[in-house]
């Protein structure tokens, strides 16, 4: 079955930082990709997405890439602030399912100190 | 204007009640879907409802029946309690084939 592998959290970090979150997946059709991020006690919120190999999601200063050959999807930002420190989820829907469940990664917790 | 709404946002409840959970949603989408959060954070979705007919349902208990009265709402009811249901609920909604928007949880804890 589908599935999503991230790195284990919490990454910390410092204020303006280079943030690197690694996403890979297992599919077994042609999926879309997600970043969901999650602020504490809050819902999920969609970050960015991707829908097809080679396109670049990006959002807030956040960039992921989807890389067919590497099943990968990578989250990254060039300087992380405070607020950014969230539980960041990623993601995928397949078109087994009509694109109707997202799969999601165990999620990664980033803490960014000033 | 909250897009997804959920009811309540705190839950606490003995083992072997019954409770439900109300989510309603403003934005005119098809889909509506019901995620459980555990203490580890992992998220997996548990139903989805496509105009009021039930389309995914992964091997939740009977215990969980969600009722879909109209396309904009999708209540859980919870059936005979018990701890390991304690976890945080997600409602979410979708155009059909389009990205999930997320209601704020509910966080349900069973003593």
């Amino acid at each position: 079955g589908d599935s999503v592998t991230q790195m284990e959290g919490p990454v910390t970090l410092s204020e303006e930082a280079f943030l690197t979150i690694n996403c890979t997946y297992t599919a077994t059709g042609y999926p879309s990709l997600f970043w969901y991020v999650q602020y504490p006690g809050e819902g999920l919120q969609l970050l960015l997405k991707a829908t097809k190999a080679d396109d670049k999601g990006s959002n807030k200063g956040f960039e992921a890439t989807y890389r067919k050959e590497t099943t990968s999807f990578h989250l990254e930002k060039g300087s992380v602030q405070v607020s950014d420190s969230a539980v960041y989820f990623c993601a995928l829907s397949d078109q087994n399912t009509g694109f109707q469940k997202l799969v999601f990664g165990t999620g990664t917790r980033l803490l960014v100190s000033p | 204007d909250t897009a997804v709404s959920q009811t309540p946002k705190y839950l606490v409840t003995q083992m072997g009640n019954d409770k439900s959970i109300k989510c309603e949603q403003n934005l005119g989408h098809d889909t509506m879907y019901w995620y459980k959060q555990d203490s580890k954070k992992f998220l997996k979705i548990m139903f989805s409802y496509n105009n009021k007919e039930l389309i995914i349902n992964e091997t939740v208990p009977n215990r969980f029946s969600p009722k879909s009265p109209d396309k904009a709402h999708l209540n859980l009811h919870i059936n005979s309690l018990e701890l390991g249901d304690s976890a945080v609920y997600f409602c979410a909604s979708s155009p059909r084939s389009g990205e999930q928007y997320f209601g704020p949880g509910t966080r349900l804890t069973v003593t």
